[in-house]
């Protein structure tokens, strides 16, 4: 049974670009999560996908988007990226309804803005 | 104020001895408490659950004084593989499923 998958592991980006982060949940979960990681913090909720739509959302700005699709799976997109977007962007996948003891988290995509 | 905080650390600590890590938080209505472990550029992973009444799972005992807003994390007869980092959790919510976490304790055991 796979976990959480991300893609990519590592990226590295220019500022001003726009990077797009994928998320696969755990099989059967089908609520899916973003953070962001900066380095010595940490993770930060980014927002919150449920049946594709955005259940809820933190203290990020527009520039942060996301996408739920049909088959569970996410999209995190960022634009006009600044340096202070490096981070690691973790997916967490659950079941709705959870205690928290079901929340799964991925590996991670490690991004840096140059 | 931080909604979750935690003493950064670092603890460094002679192996086999005990450690304690302490976090707060503010939301009083919080429902959910947990403590996670994250290894150097891994992701974090659920260590425990805490309860009001405490628990137990092997060498690590947690406890959570709601009154004080107050989550604790004991590791004793710490080992070399011990050494991580431990973010305090926090979720509001039952069923939420958002995570509210502390900067975390940067822990390593020295041999």
């Amino acid at each position: 049974d796979a976990g959480v998958t991300q893609s990519p592991t590592h990226l590295i980006k220019t500022r001003g670009q726009q990077v797009t982060l994928r998320c696969s949940p755990k099989s059967g979960h089908d609520t899916v999560s973003w953070y962001q990681q900066a380095l010595g913090q940490g993770p930060q909720f980014i927002f919150q996908y449920y049946e594709e739509e955005e259940r809820q959302r933190g203290n990020f700005p527009d520039r942060f988007s996301g996408h739920q699709f049909p088959n569970y799976s996410s999209e995190l997109n960022v634009n006009a990226l600044l340096l202070g977007d490096s981070a690691l962007y973790l997916c967490a996948s659950s079941l709705p309804g959870g205690t928290g003891n079901t929340i799964y988290f991925g590996e991670g995509s490690w991004l840096t803005v140059v | 104020r931080k909604e979750v905080e935690q003493d950064p650390g670092p603890f460094n600590v002679p192996e086999g001895a005990t450690v304690a890590f302490n976090c707060t938080y503010s939301n009083s209505a919080s429902q959910s408490f947990f403590w996670y472990r994250q290894d150097c550029r891994k992701e974090p992973k659920l260590l425990m659950s805490v309860y009001s009444s405490g628990n137990e799972d092997g060498r690590f005992t947690a406890q959570l004084n709601r009154a004080s807003q107050y989550i604790s994390l004991l590791i004793r007869d710490s080992k070399l593989s011990d050494s991580a980092t431990y973010l305090c959790v926090v979720m509001p919510n039952f069923g939420n499923e958002k995570l509210t976490f502390g900067t975390g304790t940067r822990l390593t055991i020295i041999p």
